[in-house]
């Protein structure tokens, strides 16, 4: 049992590049999101989806999208990158209802747009 | 939406004295209320957290209480050790509706041995 994985660890863009944050989670959750965080801004809710299909903003959606096409996966795609995205990214996930509700968090993605 | 404010963004305590870190939240009908503890360079891990039907949760050391009326929930910590040294985040959701979870800005927590 993985939990929540993320991939790149660590990522440099230059500005105007696209990508794709991978986020994966082996426990069967229905409810999945990403935050980035910044210095004293805490984690910021970006997307969030409460199931395959199904996809909503959080509070800073622009310049990011997001699809989930399987219960899964969670791909956080960056379609051209500025400075302003230079953040670290946290991808989680819980189930939705249920008895447990802790949610979890994966390692995180450092990204640097120049 | 939801806006969940948390003081003080930083607190330095001796070790042994108590710690209390207080969040208020916008969203009358949010109804979960975790606290997460995020040590430098790791990823947030759930501490403690609190359902609105319940007024006060405690587990060792750590204590959460929720206000519903005013809004407001606190984490408390006593005998602090110097390996509760961290960023503590309080959060708010509304399960059963929208569920997602708005995190306040953080608390970095220094205990000073």
């Amino acid at each position: 049992n993985a939990g929540v994985t993320q991939t790149p660890k660590f990522q440099v863009l230059k500005t105007g590049q696209s990508m794709t944050l991978q986020c994966a989670q082996d426990m069967n959750h229905e409810y999945m999101s990403w935050y980035r965080q910044d210095p004293g801004m805490g984690l910021r809710l970006i997307h969030y989806s409460v199931g395959a299909g199904i996809t909503d903003q959080g509070e800073v959606p622009n310049g990011y999208n997001v699809s989930r096409s399987t219960t899964e996966d969670f791909p956080l795609r960056l379609l051209s990158a500025a400075p302003s995205q230079t953040s670290v990214y946290f991808c989680a996930s819980r189930m939705t209802g249920g008895f447990s509700e802790t949610q979890y968090f994966g390692p995180g993605t450092r990204l640097l747009v120049l | 939406g939801e806006n969940v404010e948390q003081h003080p963004s930083t607190l330095s305590v001796q070790e042994g004295d108590s710690a209390v870190i207080k969040c208020t939240y916008s969203d009358s009908a949010s109804n979960y209320f975790p606290w997460y503890k995020q040590e430098l360079g790791k990823r947030p891990q759930l501490i403690i957290d609190i359902r609105s039907n319940v007024g006060e949760k405690k587990d060792q050391r750590i204590a959460v209480t929720l206000n519903k009326t005013a809004k407001h929930f606190s984490l408390h910590i006593t005998e602090t050790q110097p390996e509760d040294s961290a960023v503590y985040f309080c959060a708010a959701s509304r399960r059963g509706g929208s569920e997602k979870l708005v995190f306040g800005k953080g608390t970095k927590l220094t205990v000073n041995p």
